[in-house]
């Protein structure tokens, strides 16, 4: 099973400043990689596909890159609607193993 | 507009049944494999199972296999897991999740029905 590690576990940051979040495959994913924002409540949305491609709708602030096993979302200018958790998912298995990472919680400092 | 409506979920005590369901609209559901996506409270993200457009491959999560199946029916539009043998483990709210048209990734998820398996 390919284990996806995120980092940090919880964010602290302040609106308008940049944010950048980690994750770490276990082994190489290739491009196959994408990033989910959570609210409470809510089903997960997903961010970012194929490493760096925004999903239909989403803010151009929200930005991925990254290959194989390290991979980095980046929001350029926090809003208060960014604050939620974010999660990696590795869709890389076949036959399909999709693992997703623990998460990073995005707070406001 | 593309929805996702998950059904059936509820408390059962441990070794029951339950059996979810999940209603698709606004896209060609038929085109499309499907999956089940699990969160227990307070914790991450877990893939449960997989299933082809056309039901010929089903794959599962190890912590569910042998105990639930998936399925579907193209010409109702939707999407079934049936879970036996029920852990207090498997508490969770299950979501169905759409991938996209060229990748994995899922761009479409239903808002969810939560399972309590407690005694």
């Amino acid at each position: 099973e390919i284990v996806m590690t995120q980092s940090p576990a919880t964010l602290s940051v302040s609106p308008g400043e940049r944010a950048t979040l980690s994750c770490r495959a276990s082994q190489s994913v290739s491009s196959n990689l994408a990033w989910y924002q959570q609210k409470p409540g809510q089903a997960p949305r997903l961010l970012i596909y194929g490493a760096s491609t925004r999903a239909t709708g989403i803010p151009a602030r929200f930005s991925g890159s990254g290959s194989g096993t390290e991979f980095t979302l980046t929001i350029s200018s926090l809003q208060s609607e960014d604050f939620a958790v974010y999660y990696c998912q590795q869709y890389n298995n076949w036959p399909p193993k999709y693992t997703f990472g623990q998460g990073t919680k995005l707070e406001i400092k | 507009e593309v929805q996702l409506v998950e059904s059936g979920g509820g408390l059962v005590k441990p070794g029951g049944s339950l059996r979810l369901s999940c209603a698709a609209s606004g896209f060609t559901f038929s085109s499309y494999s499907m999956n089940w996506v699990r969160q227990a409270p307070g914790k991450g993200l877990e893939w449960v199972s997989s299933i082809s457009s056309s039901s010929s491959y089903i794959y599962y999560a190890d912590s569910v296999k042998g105990r639930f199946t998936i399925s579907r029916d193209n010409a109702k539009n939707s999407l079934y897991l049936q879970m036996n043998s029920l852990r207090a483990e498997d508490t969770a709210v299950y979501y169905c999740a759409r991938p996209t048209v060229t990748t994995y990734a899922f761009d479409i998820w239903g808002q969810g029905t939560m399972v309590t398996v407690s005694s």
